[in-house]
């Protein structure tokens, strides 16, 4: 059974600052994996996917890793924003055809 | 484009009362699911389709049915509902092409069983 862990649960950092956000997962055979953004109220945006073939990606000051052998995934915010401000989680997926499991999110907080 | 488009935002039952939660996409996704999302809990995946006519069993699925008759819409229903299903339930759905994929999430439900 794929579970997903997200530690810290929680964490607040100064503006300006680089940060990386953790994932890890305990089964290696995965598909693809993605980080989402979630604000207070809303649904979950995606951010990023890296196929199981990849080693990162990146999106404007976002840069997302994958190291299948160990299980983990990080998420790399440069130069934070209090915009950035939101719960950061990742999901996981074994084949095209099986469910997306998701972590239970790091909720981030950057202050001005 | 809508989206997804899930209805309806707000809702209280009463314990035992039954409801349906709708779900719809226009963007011709094979993929579907139903999560519930819980403080401190993450999302949970309760049912999840991979095709019209196909569906199967998540992370939480006990208290729910769910079908797939079309391709675009994949509807939630409580049958007797209880108070441990009091959460904010979010209704996904996502294309595969090429090992591309993306997915989309409807703005949410919040549910209360009183």
């Amino acid at each position: 059974k794929q579970e997903v862990t997200q530690i810290p649960a929680a964490l607040s950092v100064p503006e300006g600052e680089n940060l990386v956000l953790n994932c890890s997962f305990t089964d290696s055979a995965i598909y693809n994996l993605q980080w989402f953004r979630q604000d207070p109220g809303k649904g979950l945006t995606s951010l990023l996917l890296i196929q199981s073939s990849q080693r990162e990606q990146t999106s404007g000051r976002l840069n997302a890793s994958l190291d299948k052998s160990s299980g983990r995934s990080t998420l790399y915010i440069a130069a934070s924003q209090p915009g950035d401000s939101a719960t950061y989680l990742c999901a996981v997926r074994r084949s095209s055809a099986s469910k997306i499991i998701f972590g239970s999110g790091t909720r981030l907080s950057i202050r001005p | 484009n809508a989206g997804v488009t899930q209805t309806p935002k707000f809702q209280v039952l009463k314990t035992g009362q039954s409801m349906t939660l709708q779900c719809a996409q226009d963007m011709n996704h094979e993929y579907m699911s139903w999560y519930r999302q819980d403080p401190g809990m993450g999302l949970r995946l309760i049912h999840y389709s991979v095709g019209a006519g196909i569906t199967d069993q998540g992370e939480v699925p006990n208290g729910y049915n769910v079908s797939r008759s079309t391709t675009e819409d994949f509807p939630l229903r409580l049958l007797s509902a209880a108070p441990s299903q009091t959460s904010v339930y979010f209704c996904a759905s996502s294309y595969s092409t090429q090992g591309r994929e993306k997915l989309f999430f409807g703005s949410g439900t919040q549910l209360s069983v009183l």
